[in-house]
């Protein structure tokens, strides 16, 4: 089974911190990503990872960066948490290929900025 | 740009009736179309896909979804609910060769 895990199941930080969201996935996947899901908004990608080292933005990047140092590994960082980045943070990885692939997500981190 | 619509924020069926999830879509070409579910506490887990060939594709848990072209649409269906089906309900379609672009979601509540 593929797994995808993150590194907290809940977090909570102070408005100013800085904050770091870390993912793993045991299946080489090539591709990585990082949403965030709000009740009503469904998921917005915030950044992907199609390589190692190589990033792209998404939909709603702003106040985030993300680091893949290694193929197994993808991180969010909030450089300077706000209370409007309050959200549950999920993570997901895929092949990269022609048709589509099927992206596997981890279970959520649920952050809460006070 | 590609996108999705979930027209229904919740649905509400009682146990061993029909489930149906209602979906449209908006893109251009071919479009690669995906069902997820959310159970509480839970990530995404993936249901179906449908990339090309029959209109109707099975999946998980005896789900399916029919694919529409001249109504664009994709709904998700399953013939006989339980209520361990009550979750939270994504469609979503591919963007470029990476992205999947998500609608808002619907929640099914299965009533015993």
């Amino acid at each position: 089974d593929v797994k995808v895990t993150q590194s907290s199941r809940y977090l909570v930080k102070r408005t100013g911190e800085k904050v770091f969201l870390e993912c793993v996935q045991d299946m080489d996947h090539e591709n990585m990503f990082w949403y965030r899901q709000d009740p009503g908004l469904g998921l917005r990608l915030i950044y992907f990872s199609y390589d190692v080292k190589m990033k792209e933005k998404g939909d709603i990047p702003e106040g985030y960066s993300v680091s893949r140092e290694k193929k197994e590994r993808f991180s969010l960082i909030l450089e300077s948490a706000s209370t409007n980045q309050t959200s549950m943070y999920l993570c997901a990885s895929s092949f990269s290929g022609v048709q589509a692939e099927t992206q596997y997500f981890g279970p959520g981190t649920r952050l809460l900025v006070l | 740009a590609q996108s999705v619509a979930q027209p229904e924020d919740q649905v509400n069926v009682a146990e061993g009736n029909p489930l149906t999830v209602k979906c449209t879509y908006s893109v251009s070409g071919n479009p690669y179309l995906f069902w997820y579910v959310q159970y509480p506490n839970r990530g995404l887990q993936f249901l179906l896909k449908y990339i090309t060939g029959d209109n109707l594709v099975k999946g998980s848990y005896g789900f399916e979804a029919e694919f529409n072209k001249s109504q664009t649409s994709f709904h998700l269906k399953k013939p006989s609910a339980l209520v361990s089906d009550s979750a939270l309900y994504f469609c979503a379609v591919r963007e470029g060769d990476y992205k999947l672009s998500f609608g808002a979601g619907t929640t099914v509540t299965v009533r015993a």
